[in-house]
């Protein structure tokens, strides 16, 4: 049981250049989540899926975009990568029952991309 | 909009002293509240999570509380150990969404 695990750990692009992290889990989860960290910003969320098939914008979406391409994976994708974009990204999953249970509402984490653009 | 704050943004105390961090955020209709640690060039791990409709959650030393009529949530941690030293993050999903607002965190050092 690997939990969240993302690709590539780290990436330097050039401005203008497009790349795509990856986010896949295999706990069954509904639910999967983009953010990036910057210092002292906190993390802010970029893009979420609450369920398979369906995706929606979060706090920062401006230069991304994201494909559910299945239960397990969650791609976010740079179409032309900015300075601004140099950041740590993180993806999460919960299972989100609607239960209320906090087992099934405990977010997890990948171990992040450090993404940077010159 | 959901505002969340975590106060302070850093502290530094000896090993053994009880401390508590906190959390404020300005809309009290969450769906739930969460706890992260997280270490140096790590990934966020989470400690514990208040359902809306709970008051605390304990797990081992750690304890949280939530005071939804003020916008609060504290994070007690007992008997303090170098080993606790690490950013300390809370996470507020308000009631309707998926989306989770973050704090900015505080860094916990624990002097040996």
């Amino acid at each position: 049981n690997a939990g969240v695990t993302q690709t590539p750990k780290f990436q330097v692009l050039k401005t203008g250049q497009s790349m795509t992290l990856q986010c896949a889990q295999d706990m069954n989860h509904n639910s999967m989540y983009w953010y990036r960290q910057d210092p002292g910003m906190g993390l802010r969320l970029i893009y979420y899926s609450a369920s398979e098939g369906t995706t929606d914008k979060g706090e920062v979406p401006n230069g991304y975009n994201v494909s559910r391409l299945n239960k397990r994976e969650f791609s976010l994708r740079l179409e032309s990568a900015a300075p601004s974009q140099t950041s740590v990204y993180f993806c999460a999953s919960i299972l989100g029952t609607g239960l209320l249970r906090n087992n099934t509402d405990t977010q997890y984490f990948g171990p992040g991309t450090r993404l940077t653009v010159l | 909009k959901q505002e969340v704050t975590q106060i302070p943004a850093a502290l530094s105390v000896p090993e053994g002293e009880n401390l508590v961090l906190n959390c404020s955020f300005t809309d009290s209709a969450i769906y739930n509240l969460q706890w992260f640690r997280q270490d140096p060039g790590k990934g966020l791990t989470s400690l514990l999570l208040i359902q809306s409709s709970q008051r605390e959650q304990t797990s081992g030393r750690l304890n949280a509380s939530l005071d939804k009529s003020s916008g609060r949530s504290t994070l007690y941690i007992a008997a303090s150990q170098p080993g606790d030293s690490a950013t300390y993050l809370c996470a507020v999903r308000t009631s309707g969404t998926y989306k989770y607002i973050f704090g900015t965190g505080t860094r916990l050092k624990v002097l040996a």
